[in-house]
């Protein structure tokens, strides 16, 4: 089925370590988003990619970096995870702005 | 900066009454202005959205909401909740002159049997 991929759906480091999650898209889209949720904090954007070969900072960007691997592919990595980084991910795509996004079914991450 | 507020962010209804779930943004652009659903474990799936045109906007689910631009609401409201309407509802409007969207803290609502 067509959509947006996440993985992993679970994830649990511990302080320090490190790990990327994937995300992938088939709808062709441009743009692709990394967003982190929160209870009572809604969604907050960490990267976003507006189209292949471009990269930029949302509003929680410090702890992560991004590739945008190809049109398809956005992945996030965490290089020194913290507590403070435990969440849900959510990746996203959209082909225009006035569409919407896609969203991924999301991973949740903890970090002891 | 663009901003959205959702007041409440718990909401009970009684099954077959009125939903009516705010959401309120701040720029003075008309931005382009959209409402989610998460279910418990899920994604965030379109209920609807509103570029442009006709301000009343209706989505899936039996959902609708209607774009005032005087008030800057986009409220959300539903004429008769079923108890499967329980869930998480997030506004979300795009950042002018961007590719982003910003949205709210979400509002859980929940269906009395």
């Amino acid at each position: 089925n067509a959509g947006v991929t996440q993985t992993p759906k679970f994830q649990v480091l511990k302080t320090g370590q490190s790990m990327t999650l994937q995300c992938a898209q088939d709808m062709n889209h441009n743009s692709m988003y990394w967003y982190r949720q929160d209870p009572g904090m809604g969604l907050r954007l960490i990267y976003y990619s507006a189209s292949e070969g471009t990269t930029d900072k949302g509003e929680v960007p410090n702890g992560y970096n991004v590739s945008r691997l190809n049109k398809r592919e956005f992945s996030l990595r965490l290089e020194s995870a913290a507590p403070s980084q435990t969440s849900v991910y959510f990746c996203a795509s959209s082909e225009i702005v006035g569409n919407g996004y896609t969203f991924g079914s999301g991973t949740r991450l903890t970090v002891v | 900066a663009q901003s959205v507020t959702q007041l409440g962010s718990h909401v009970s209804v009684s099954e077959g009454a009125l939903v009516l779930l705010r959401c309120n943004y701040s720029s003075s652009v008309p931005p382009y202005l959209f409402w989610y659903v998460q279910y418990p474990n899920q994604g965030l799936q379109l209920l609807l959205k509103y570029t442009t045109g006709a301000t009343l906007v209706k989505g899936i689910n039996g959902f609708e909401a209607e774009f005032k631009k005087s008030e800057t609401s986009f409220h959300l409201t539903k004429p008769s909740a079923h108890m499967s309407d329980a869930a998480e509802y997030f506004c979300a409007v795009s950042d002018p002159g961007t590719y982003k969207y910003i949205f709210g803290t979400g509002t859980r609502l929940k269906v009395l049997a």
